[in-house]
C-alpha cells in the first residue's frame, strides 16, 4: 500500500516560532510537493522539488523554506510563523509525468 | 488570472441528476490533465486522467479541449456517495511535473 506521512496531523504553534513540517513517502517518487489548503483558495503550491537537493518555487513561497536532503523526505519550514500561515498544509509526491500523485493526510496548522 | 479556473458551487442536485463541472486553465503550454476528488477533511486522491480523445469510467466522462484550453468533468446519475469537492488538476511536465489545482468545485448529492 502507497504511502505518503505526514508527521503531524494537527500543530499549535506561537508566532515567531520557527516550524517544521515533514513529509516522507516509500514509493521512490521524483517529485515531492507542498501545499496550502484554504477556504475558497483552493490548495496553493508553496514549493515542490524534483529532485534530491533541488527546488522549484511554487505560487506563495513567501515566509517558507524546504529542504529535501533525501529523496524520500520533504520538508516544509517556517522561518518565524506568523497568524497569516495558519492553515491545512498538504504534502504529494508522485513519479515526473502524466501519473497520479499521493497526498498525505495534511497537518492542520494553528499559529497562535 | 489564475493558472487553473473552477467554479466553486456549490452544486446542490437530486440523486439521479446529471451533473458537469467546468475548468479553464491558462497555460498552453500545460500538458497532461486530471480530475481529483476531495471528501470533507481527507486528502485528495485521483478520480480521473483526462485524455485528449476524451474518457469514460463507468459513470464518469472528462473531455478536453485544447483549443479552448477547456476541460470537463460530467457525472451522470448522481449517488449520495458523490458528494465531494472535485478538483482540476493540471501538470506542467516541462516544468518537472509541477502540479497546478484548480479551487474545486463542491458537490452535494441529496436524497
Amino acid at each position: 500500500d502507497v504511502k505518503v506521512t505526514q508527521s503531524s496531523r494537527y500543530l499549535v504553534k506561537r508566532t515567531g516560532e520557527k516550524v517544521f513540517l515533514e513529509c516522507v513517502q516509500d514509493m521512490d517518487h521524483e517529485n515531492m510537493f507542498w501545499y496550502r489548503q484554504d477556504p475558497g483558495l483552493g490548495l496553493r503550491l508553496i514549493y515542490f522539488s524534483y529532485d534530491v537537493k533541488m527546488k522549484e518555487k511554487g505560487d506563495i513561497p513567501e515566509g517558507y523554506s524546504v529542504s529535501r536532503e533525501k529523496k524520500e523526505r520533504f520538508s516544509l519550514i517556517l522561518e518565524s510563523a506568523s497568524t497569516n500561515q495558519t492553515s491545512m498544509y498538504l504534502c504529494a509526491s508522485s513519479f515526473p509525468g502524466t501519473t497520479e500523485a499521493f497526498f498525505g493526510q495534511g497537518t492542520r496548522l494553528t499559529v497562535v | 488570472r489564475k493558472e487553473v479556473e473552477q467554479d466553486p458551487g456549490p452544486f446542490n442536485v437530486p440523486e439521479g441528476a446529471t451533473v458537469a463541472f467546468n475548468c479553464t486553465y491558462s497555460n498552453s503550454a500545460s500538458q497532461s490533465f486530471f480530475w481529483y476528488r476531495q471528501d470533507c477533511r481527507k486528502e485528495p486522491k485521483l478520480l480521473m486522467s483526462v485524455y485528449s480523445s476524451g474518457n469514460e469510467d463507468g459513470r464518469f466522462t472528462a473531455q478536453l479541449n485544447r483549443a479552448s484550453q477547456y476541460i470537463s468533468l460530467l457525472i451522470r446519475d448522481s449517488k449520495l456517495s458523490d458528494s465531494a469537492t472535485y478538483l482540476c488538476v493540471v501538470n506542467m511536465n516541462n516544468q518537472g511535473g509541477k502540479l497546478i489545482f484548480g479551487q474545486g468545485t463542491e458537490l452535494s448529492v441529496k436524497p
